[in-house]
């Protein structure tokens, strides 16, 4: 699976969206983007994923550039509860079914 | 609701005690998954499970072991702790090839 960069941290005001970037300049062309988020203790948590296309739903959105080695996580209106680490991860649907995560941006959402 | 639980949820053992964690999922997702998780190194997979029968080793197996003798369990086992065992554990489950899982919500186990 191609490898991932992302900032290890991030602040973002509550209320408004947070971006959160990930590069992954080795994706190969049916490798899927992946993002998950751990609140702090808990068990990691998915949120979306997508191959090309942007994906949108109920938590966050998906940008995807064109040529695909680089993504954005949208949090549209960010609040305090969403201050957690996310992951984008980069895998192969169809191949090993694990997942390898990275170390992650630490999101904090300030009031 | 279906879930994913575990238990214990924090656990004191001592060195050279072998220990079993526990992981049970109502899913009927056929892949199951166990991760360690310390400061400095993130998530990392000790072992999983495709199916019944069915079991393989992570990146961090050495010391640990997990059988699958039914789809709702996968026991992760400590044969003999050691204190660089000390770690929060996670259990995930997943159903077909998607890289959805759904995550427990860990066990911290500390090893003496």
């Amino acid at each position: 699976d191609a490898k991932t960069t992302q900032p290890p941290s991030m602040d973002c005001a509550e209320g408004r969206a947070a971006n959160l970037p990930c590069n992954h300049s080795t994706i190969s062309g049916n490798e899927y983007v992946y993002w998950y988020r751990q609140i702090h203790s808990q068990g990691p948590q998915y949120i979306i994923h997508g191959l090309k296309n942007n994906e949108t739903n109920e938590m966050a959105s998906l940008i995807i550039t064109e040529d695909r080695k680089s993504s954005t996580l949208i949090l549209p209106h960010a609040t305090l509860r969403d201050t957690a680490v996310y992951y984008c991860i980069v895998r192969v649907d169809g191949s090993a079914r694990q997942l390898t995560f990275g170390s992650g941006t630490q999101l904090t959402v300030l009031p | 609701d279906a879930e994913i639980t575990q238990s214990p949820r924090h656990k004191i053992t001592e060195t050279g005690r072998q220990v079993t964690l526990a992981c049970h999922q109502t899913w009927n997702h056929n892949n199951m998954f166990w991760y360690r998780q310390d400061l400095g190194h993130g998530l990392r997979l000790i072992h999983y499970s495709y199916g019944v029968q069915d079991t393989n080793k992570g990146e961090v197996s050495d010391g640990y072991s997990v059988s699958r003798s039914n789809t709702e369990d996968l026991p992760l086992t400590l044969e003999s702790a050691a204190s660089s065992q000390t770690s929060v554990y996670f259990c995930a489950s997943s159903y077909g090839t998607s890289g959805e899982q759904f995550f427990g919500p860990g066990t911290r186990l500390t090893v003496l």
